[in-house]
């Protein structure tokens, strides 16, 4: 089955900089990767995907890319602020129903 | 905004009890989850339910779990015999495609005594 790695697992910036979180999947077949941000004892909610056809996909102060060739995949944070401090994961999905393979997570701390 | 909701938000059970743990998909929505976070670890799927079968189950989704969607409605875990490791977030999900974003409810924290 697939198999998603997530690197750093903590990450600590000062407010203003970016942040960059990567992973990589195993399963080549993975053709959906989101991206969720869980805050303490919430749920994780969407804060970006993208799919295999399209290398970068941005929003706002978010962005993510997709490198298919080499399985990995990164979140990029740019003036990071106080409040995008919680637990990121990326996620892989490759089979018809969505079924969602998570990372172990990113704990980021954003300094003021 | 449409949001999945879960009950209850705390279970806490005794080892070998049964539980059910429910969730309401958002209304539209066709495909539905469960996935498990262990204190401090990753989000790991449990179980995919699609036209009233199971699509897909991961290899912790053992004979002693079991979905049901029992009305037009809720979507319901239940766990049979509950396990001191059964203690856990449980998050429901619901999904309008299998392609698109699955919206996570707020979660059960279970408590196995």
């Amino acid at each position: 089955g697939e198999n998603v790695e997530q690197h750093p697992s903590t990450l600590s910036v000062q407010e203003g900089d970016s942040a960059v979180i990567k992973c990589t999947y195993s399963d080549s077949a993975s053709n959906y990767f989101p991206w969720y941000k869980q805050e303490l004892g919430k749920r994780p909610q969407l804060i970006i995907d993208i799919r295999s056809n399209v290398g970068e996909k941005k929003d706002q102060r978010i962005a993510v890319t997709l490198n298919k060739t080499a399985k990995h995949f990164s979140l990029h944070i740019t003036e990071t602020q106080p409040e995008d401090s919680a637990v990121y994961f990326c996620a892989a999905s490759s089979r018809g129903y969505s079924t969602l393979t998570f990372g172990k997570g990113t704990m980021l701390l954003v300094s003021p | 905004e449409p949001e999945v909701t879960q009950t209850p938000s705390h279970q806490v059970t005794q080892m070998g009890q049964e539980v059910i743990l429910r969730c309401v998909p958002i209304s539209n929505h066709l495909y539905f989850y469960w996935y498990r976070q262990i204190l401090g670890q990753k989000v790991e799927f449990l179980v995919s339910f699609y036209n009233n079968e199971i699509s897909e189950k991961s290899e912790i989704f053992d004979d002693q779990f079991s979905v049901e969607r029992p009305d037009g409605s809720n979507f319901t875990l239940k766990i049979r015999s509950t396990k001191l490791e059964d203690s856990a977030m449980y998050f429901c999900a619901s999904s309008g495609d299998s392609y698109n974003e699955q919206f996570f409810g707020p979660g059960t924290r279970l408590t196995v005594l």
